[in-house]
């Protein structure tokens, strides 16, 4: 079975700072992606941005980043120069070639102040 | 380019009436189809998935159902409506059936049963 941890339920940034949003997952798969989606008040499920497991390389998206350690088996995201429209619920989430399931943390509520 | 509509946005029913709700997809071929329920303030839970017409897998026994007509579009069923139906229903496609892909979401239907 794959989990995805989410520990932190809230977290809060000024606007222009920079954020970092923490995740932790575990699966016996080595073939894999991880994905930050968000989740804004429209509550419509955003694809914030993707990671292959195969590739060693930290995924980037404008001001989103990644930072993917598969050995500690972490994938945070880093949101740079946090703007308000920021402000929504984030997900981490799994998915393994195994069964294609998409599994998901728990969220964290990010609000950036003005 | 791709697009998924779900219908409708909004529903409020009383308690023991029937449910459909329909998801279609539009610019692709194939594709593979998930119904999700997110409750209040909480992760997403996979309710089925779809890998073609016809074929339905059930991840969590309920009072729901699922069908797939047509290799667009996938329907949530409901013969009698709990109050625990209640939530956030997302359905999500995936353009790749054989390896784990990024799943896109649509706009969501907020049922309330009363």
């Amino acid at each position: 079975a794959q989990t995805v941890t989410q520990s932190q339920p809230e977290m809060s940034v000024q606007e222009a700072e920079t954020v970092t949003l923490s995740c932790t997952y575990d699966t016996s798969e080595s073939n894999y992606y991880l994905f930050w989606y968000k989740q804004p008040p429209s509550r419509q499920m955003i694809l914030v941005i993707r990671q292959e497991a195969y590739k060693q390389q930290n995924a980037t998206e404008n001001r989103f980043s990644v930072n993917f350690q598969k050995a500690a088996k972490s994938f945070s995201l880093k949101i740079s120069d946090s703007q308000l429209g920021d402000t929504a619920m984030y997900f981490c989430a799994l998915i393994t070639g195994a069964n294609s399931k998409l599994t998901f943390g728990k969220g964290i509520t990010l609000s950036v102040r003005p | 380019s791709q697009t998924i509509h779900q219908w409708p946005a909004t529903l409020v029913q009383p308690v023991g009436s029937p449910l459909s709700l329909e998801c279609t997809v539009e610019g692709t071929s194939n594709p593979n189809l998930y119904w999700y329920r997110q409750a209040a303030g909480r992760g997403l839970q996979l309710l089925f998935y779809s890998v073609g017409i016809g074929q339905i897998s059930s991840e969590v026994p309920q009072n729901l159902s699922a069908s797939r007509p047509q290799d667009r579009q996938f329907i949530l069923s409901s013969k009698k409506l709990l109050l625990s139906d209640s939530g956030f229903y997302l359905c999500a496609w995936t353009a790749d059936r054989v390896l784990a892909d990024t799943q896109y979401f649509g706009p969501g239907t907020r049922l309330t049963v009363l």
